[in-house]
């Protein structure tokens, strides 16, 4: 039972090249989350998918794309990577408005 | 707009001590409020969901009160131990999760 799984673990980048993190979930939740870390600035949400054919923009969109290609994967996509996108990034599932959300191991991606 | 703010940015204490983190946050219309643990270079670890309509929960060493009223919950540790050094974070869901900065915890054997 792998719960969240991301792709991949880790990744360095060129400024202006492009990569796309996947995320794939086998709990059969509706709705699914990426967010990115930094330090000092905690977990702050990129973009949404609250149900299979839609997606909405969290608090810190710019940069980013997210397609959810089915219930089970949503994917984040860096079109021109930046400096300021180096993070870890994390994908989260959830399925009710009362459900916890279940998070995966994350990808650390450094762009230089 | 939801703020979740934690208090204190960091912990360190003697093994065994019981010890409290706070958890504040600004729109009480939240669905519910989850506590996680994240290990260094590590992913979120789900400890104790409380939804809306409860007043705490029990895992263990771990419980989790909360307060809607007030905007609080608190993560009581007992007994603490060095395996518990990580970072607490907690987060409410008003639909969407929205995290506090965390409380990074030392406990010393």
């Amino acid at each position: 039972n792998a719960g969240v799984t991301q792709t991949p673990k880790f990744q360095v980048l060129k400024t202006g090249q492009s990569m796309t993190l996947q995320c794939a979930q086998d709990m059969n939740h509706n709705s699914m989350y990426w967010y990115r870390q930094d330090p000092g600035m905690g977990l702050r949400l990129i973009y949404y998918s609250a149900s299979e054919g839609t997606t909405d923009k969290g608090e810190v969109p710019n940069g980013y794309n997210v397609s959810r290609l089915n219930k089970r994967e949503f994917s984040l996509r860096l079109e021109s990577a930046a400096p300021s996108q180096t993070s870890v990034y994390f994908c989260a599932t959830s399925d009710r408005d009362w459900y916890g959300y279940t998070f995966g191991s994350g990808t650390r991606l450094t762009v230089v | 707009k939801q703020e979740v703010t934690q208090i204190p940015a960091a912990l360190s204490v003697p093994e065994g001590e019981n010890l409290v983190l706070n958890c504040s946050f600004t729109d009480s219309a939240i669905y519910n409020l989850q506590w996680f643990r994240q290990d260094p270079g590590k992913g979120l670890t789900s400890l104790l969901l409380i939804q809306s309509s409860q007043r705490e929960q029990t895992s263990g060493r771990l419980n989790a009160s909360l307060d809607k009223s007030s905007g609080r919950s608190t993560l009581y540790i007992a007994a603490s131990q060095p395996g518990d050094s990580a970072t607490y974070l907690c987060a409410g869901n008003t639909g969407k999760l929205i995290f506090g900065q965390g409380t990074t915890l030392q406990v010393k054997p």
